[in-house]
């Protein structure tokens, strides 16, 4: 079964707004990651959150997690045209010691489509 | 450099034949992986490798083979898929099997007649 499962499936703004994606989640977590995927190509790391954490930020992109409610979001501020791509949310299972294995599983991914 | 390549881009190749699919990467990583993923879908773990030995086998059936080389390459040899197999196949690193960020390949875009 998937570990996140993300909302919306797809999304269409103007460039300049904002992007909102949630990402739920189903077992504890060590961490949870964020990637972009352009069109046809391979997946881009964004931004990794820790479960101690509760938000962070990179550049334009602001995540937050919320380990009670199991979910994460991801903020695009000021979006642009090459925005465009697909994101996915991703976490690795945890074992014991308080590490965790390197299978990552993803979420079904948002389709951001941003309009120039 | 931050860069994991795959070869080739794209191939074309029937059920009958035996193709094999590559990976480098030369950021020093101990973890490297397979992944399948089929269209307006996420990336679906087929094997992983953690110091060269094969950790992760996820069910894939045997028309697939792993092989690491060494530490910097991986192989993913193919025999006899079908057309369902038809798919983008992404090679991915990381430090070690640790759970945090990995590097994707470009991807091999494999399409079986």
């Amino acid at each position: 079964s998937q570990q996140g499962e993300e909302d919306p499936q797809a999304l269409s703004i103007q460039e300049g707004e904002n992007a909102t994606m949630n990402c739920s989640y189903k077992t504890s977590i060590n961490n949870l990651q964020w990637y972009r995927q352009n069109s046809g190509r391979g997946l881009v790391h964004l931004i990794l959150i820790r479960s101690n954490e509760r938000e962070k930020h990179s550049g334009r992109l602001r995540v937050t997690l919320d380990t009670s409610k199991k979910s994460s979001s991801l903020l695009i501020t000021a979006s642009r045209a090459a925005d465009t791509a697909s994101y996915f949310c991703a976490a690795p299972p945890p074992r014991e010691g308080g590490t965790s294995y390197g299978k990552l599983t993803f979420g079904q991914g948002t389709i951001l489509t941003v309009h120039p | 450099d931050t860069e994991v390549t795959q070869t080739p881009k794209h191939l074309v190749m029937g059920m009958t034949n035996k193709k094999s699919l590559k990976c480098e990467q030369h950021m020093g990583h101990r973890a490297m992986y397979w992944y399948k993923q089929k269209a307006k879908k996420p990336p679906e773990l087929m094997f992983v490798y953690s110091y060269e030995k094969l950790s992760i086998n996820e069910s894939v059936p045997s028309r697939f083979s792993p092989e690491c080389p060494n530490s910097s390459l991986l192989n993913l040899h193919l025999h006899a898929l079908q057309p369902e197999d038809s798919a983008l196949y992404l090679c991915a690193s990381s430090q070690a099997e640790t759970g945090y960020e990995q590097y994707f390949g470009p991807g091999t875009r494999l399409t079986v007649t």
